[in-house]
């Protein structure tokens, strides 16, 4: 079993709406969750992260985070072409390193 | 301008010949990490230092080293122990030794000719 789960895709939606991306984690010590959007070519980009149970949100993102479920996902609202990319999950393990899931590749079709 | 700087951007690097891999960053970050990405995988750890004089080992070690003799460098050596070291090298840091968020630099893309 991986230690981080993403479904690769691809995940088309059309433009103006919700893109959602899921991912699930086997340790259930984990306490930071990451989520990073990679343009191709380019290296991963911060868009969001989330420690505790429940929605946090940032402008047309939001992370949602089930610690029970051992799962994180995140919302895109009002998606743009300028959206589609790469979104790794990232999870924080023994304090001291993340694991990445392989990444959902996201298309906005304008 | 703050951040994290990898050189070069494209390497080539014919078989049986170590190549160093270029890790600076500026932003005064205790840890530095090095992660290695193949098509249709994910980040995966190479090495990890959370403070100067001090790394460890992540799940791909073999094949690679590094060092860590200054707080703002960690540069990675691909040896020819390497089997198949074709493949994107990102470099990242962090504030602290905990999990706090990696920001990453913008990668060497390396090739073996």
């Amino acid at each position: 079993q991986k230690e981080v789960e993403q479904n690769s895709g691809p995940l088309s939606v059309p433009e103006g709406a919700i893109a959602s991306l899921n991912c699930t984690y086997s340790d259930r010590g984990s306490q930071s969750f990451f989520w990073y959007r990679q343009y191709s070519g380019k290296s991963p980009e911060l868009i969001m992260s989330i420690y505790s149970n429940g929605d946090k949100e940032d402008g047309r993102f939001t992370a949602q985070l089930n610690k029970a479920s051992q799962y994180v996902s995140l919302l895109i609202r009002d998606s743009q072409p300028s959206d589609s990319a790469t979104y790794l999950c990232a999870v924080e393990h023994d304090g001291n390193q993340f694991y990445f899931g392989t990444g959902t590749s996201l298309t906005v079709i304008p | 301008d703050g951040g994290i700087t990898q050189s070069p951007k494209y390497l080539f690097r014919k078989e049986g010949q170590n190549v160093t891999l270029s890790c600076e960053q500026n932003l005064n970050h205790d840890a530095m990490y090095w992660y290695r990405q193949d098509p249709g995988q994910g980040l995966r750890l190479i090495y990890y230092s959370q403070i100067v004089n001090d790394f460890q080992k992540g799940d791909i070690a073999e094949g690679y080293s590094v060092s860590r003799e200054k707080k703002e460098s960690f540069p990675l050596t691909v040896t020819s122990a390497q089997k198949n070291p074709t493949a994107f090298y990102l470099c990242a840091s962090s504030i602290g030794w905990t999990t706090d968020t990696q920001y990453f630099g913008p990668g060497t893309r390396l090739t073996v000719l």
